[in-house]
């Protein structure tokens, strides 16, 4: 069956990196665009970021571009999400999925609170 | 970016009761496959998002039959026909057919 585990989150300083990953099983990881999202307490879902299957195609939502690089390695089955220039804004869960617009399967989320 | 509305907000129903939400876009959802890529997802609290339906009106497995889904346009539609006690929570729907692919606000649902 589908998973998706995240890992990575915590706290950090406004202005600091962190590096999320997400580990997938049960199903062909490099066939999949994979998505990151997040949800700020009491808020809705936001997409940030997706990547094809092979990694040459990639879109962000303008909140991180710049700040947040997303990357995959197809041969750990893993997906990434470097975070820098972190703001208290940023304060969420993350959430990996699978393909950005049918988003079928999401992971158990990692928290990242930003504050000083 | 595409503004997605919900109404009700919040929505107290009796066991057994029927509840109906509705969602609304700032414009239309027709992808260029020919889908309207509008999708519903159901959060209890603690746990990530689950989703119930896909283009508009495809439960998906192990969703329950009392739940269904319709809409065209930028007007969309979920409906319980008998609520359960399991069916508390928020339910947001999404659309994933402009980026950047966003959510509405989220609809609460609690037993009266």
């Amino acid at each position: 069956q589908v998973q998706l585990v995240e890992s990575g989150g915590g706290l950090v300083e406004p202005g600091g990196s962190l590096r999320l990953s997400c580990a997938a099983s049960g199903f062909i990881f490099s066939d999949y665009y994979m998505t990151w999202l997040r949800q700020a307490p009491g808020k809705g879902p936001e997409c940030l970021s997706y990547i094809s299957g092979s990694g040459d195609y990639i879109n962000y939502a303008d909140s991180v571009k710049g700040r947040f690089t997303i990357s995959r390695d197809n041969a750990k089955n893993s997906l990434y999400l470097q975070m820098n220039s972190l703001r208290a804004e940023d304060t969420a869960v993350y959430y990996c999925s699978r393909d950005p617009r049918p988003l079928d399967f999401w992971g158990q989320g990692t928290p990242v609170t930003v504050s000083s | 970016d595409v503004v997605m509305t919900q109404s009700p907000l919040s929505l107290s129903v009796t066991l057994g009761q029927p509840a109906s939400i509705s969602c609304r876009s700032s414009q239309g959802l027709v992808y260029s496959d020919g889908y309207i890529h509008l999708n519903w997802f159901h959060q209890r609290p603690g746990q990530s998002p689950r989703r119930l339906i896909y283009r508009v009106s495809n439960r998906d497995s192990g969703v329950p039959d009392r739940f269904s889904a319709s809409g065209s346009g930028t007007d969309f539609t979920l409906k319980i026909s008998r609520v359960e006690a399991e069916d508390v929570g928020v339910y947001y729907c999404m659309q994933g057919t402009h980026w950047p692919f966003t959510f509405g606000p989220g609809t609460k649902v609690d037993i009266k």
